[in-house]
């Protein structure tokens, strides 16, 4: 099993849409949580942090299932400057972060 | 967020020569940086670790001797792809980060296309 699973998609939505990703993580001792966001050929930029209490940025809300060993990731009201990858990454507390394949997302007009 | 600047973003070699990249942490002291490679459509997979003033620890299946990695100051770390070959042809791509942080800050990556 992979250390952090994501499905790659392609998800292909509207602008508008609201969006899901999960992730799942096989690692229980992981402490820390993150989504990153890919562009085609560039390096990934943190989007955001995971709270265990979940957490909201404008129109991106992160939340953790610790207990279900999962996170995940909504977009509202999709842009088609959203269009990346959004990977999924894992610190299992080594300074180590793991990455998923990662969940790539196209918006259209 | 602190800055990594990794250099070249593009470098096309023959096969058989060496490539060396760099990866500084411009306005930080990196206790630890990463190095990743990035296949076409694939994840980012971790290569090694390295850790200030010691050696590399490298992931299962990196060849240590073909992917040298020098982490000789907290600023600085080198990766030099000895003998390349078609098939190291991939993006790579350096993270920084200090002890204590829980983020790690990318360098722009590069493109590495051996011929």
């Amino acid at each position: 099993r992979k250390e952090v699973e994501q499905d790659p998609g392609p998800f292909n939505v509207p602008e508008g849409a609201t969006v899901a990703f999960n992730c799942t993580y096989s690692n229980s001792a992981s402490q820390s949580f993150f989504w990153y966001r890919q562009d085609c050929r560039k390096e990934p930029k943190l989007l955001m942090s995971v709270y265990s209490s979940g957490n909201e940025d404008g129109r991106f809300t992160a939340q953790l299932n610790r207990a279900s060993q999962y996170i995940s990731l909504l977009i509202r009201d999709s842009k088609l400057s959203d269009s990346a990858t959004y990977l999924c990454v894992v610190n299992a507390n080594t300074d180590k972060l793991i990455f998923g394949t990662g969940t790539r997302l196209q918006v259209f007009p | 967020g602190a800055v990594v600047s990794q250099h070249p973003s593009w470098v096309i070699c023959k096969s058989g020569t060496s490539v060396k990249i760099e990866c500084r942490s411009l306005d930080f002291q990196a206790t630890t940086m990463f190095w990743y490679r990035q296949f076409p459509k694939q994840s980012l997979m971790l290569m090694a670790t390295s850790n200030e003033g010691s050696k590399a620890t490298y992931e299962q299946g990196v060849e240590k001797d073909k992917f040298l990695i020098n982490h000789a100051s907290l600023t600085l770390s080198t990766l030099t792809v000895t003998s390349a070959h078609p098939e190291d042809s991939s993006f790579y791509i350096c993270s920084a980060s200090r002890q204590g942080w829980t983020e790690a800050f990318f360098g722009q990556g590069t493109r590495l296309t051996v011929v």
